[in-house]
């Protein structure tokens, strides 16, 4: 079974500190994508990279996708409470063309 | 343009009830897809449909059904629900194979 480890699973910090979340998998990816979730809404996407080493900014979120396109981060500079959600990263299987997702990471950022 | 629609947003039902969820794609959108999430799970996916045809099946059981109408719409299916079914059913609208994903807010279930 496919499987797109993310962590942490569970993220609380004070607003201004910087953050970093990883999504790992021991398969290859054609394309990654993170998408974030606020309570009581569905996911919505940021952001989708597909060339091994692409590295993409949305303001202050930095997008990496791994060399080896197996694994991605997503690092938030100077978080703010509106960055709180939940925070999910997909994965589209280069043979299957099938996607699939993390567990997600909660974040929490405290004013 | 409109987005995905999900009605509707909060239901109750009992144990061996079914119930009916229906999704509303982006216009040009041909694309459906359910997702089940759930706090020890995450997302599940269920199904995808494309032309009235489903196209992709996740792992649930027979129980779990839907269909696509001409129009695009989609709906789910769930009959003979148990308590473990309570979730946040998610449908979710693309072009085909662009594997892009636009959400709905989701359907909030809870069995009693």
């Amino acid at each position: 079974t496919q499987l797109l480890e993310q962590s942490p699973q569970f993220l609380s910090i004070q607003e201004g500190e910087n953050l970093t979340v990883y999504c790992n998998s021991s398969s290859v990816f054609s394309s990654l994508q993170w998408y974030r979730q606020e309570p009581g809404e569905g996911p919505v996407l940021l952001v989708t990279v597909v060339t091994g080493g692409e590295v993409k900014k949305l303001k202050r979120l930095t997008f990496q996708f791994g060399d080896a396109r197996k694994d991605s981060s997503l690092h938030i500079t100077a978080a703010q409470p509106g960055d709180t959600g939940l925070y999910l990263c997909a994965g589209t299987n280069s043979n299957t063309g099938k996607l699939i997702f993390g567990q997600g990471t909660t974040l929490q950022v405290k004013p | 343009k409109a987005g995905v629609t999900q009605t509707p947003r909060y239901l109750i039902k009992t144990r061996g009830q079914q119930v009916t969820l229906s999704c509303s794609p982006i216009s040009g959108h041909r694309s459906v897809s359910w997702y089940q999430q759930t706090p020890g799970q995450g997302l599940q996916f269920l199904f995808e449909y494309f032309s009235e045809t489903q196209r992709n099946k996740g792992n649930f059981p027979g129980r779990f059904s839907g269909r696509q109408f001409s129009n695009s719409r989609s709906e789910m299916n769930v009959s003979t629900l148990e308590l473990g079914d309570s979730a946040l059913y998610l449908c979710a609208s693309s072009l085909w194979g662009a594997n892009v994903l636009t959400f709905g807010a989701g359907s909030r279930l809870t069995v009693l």
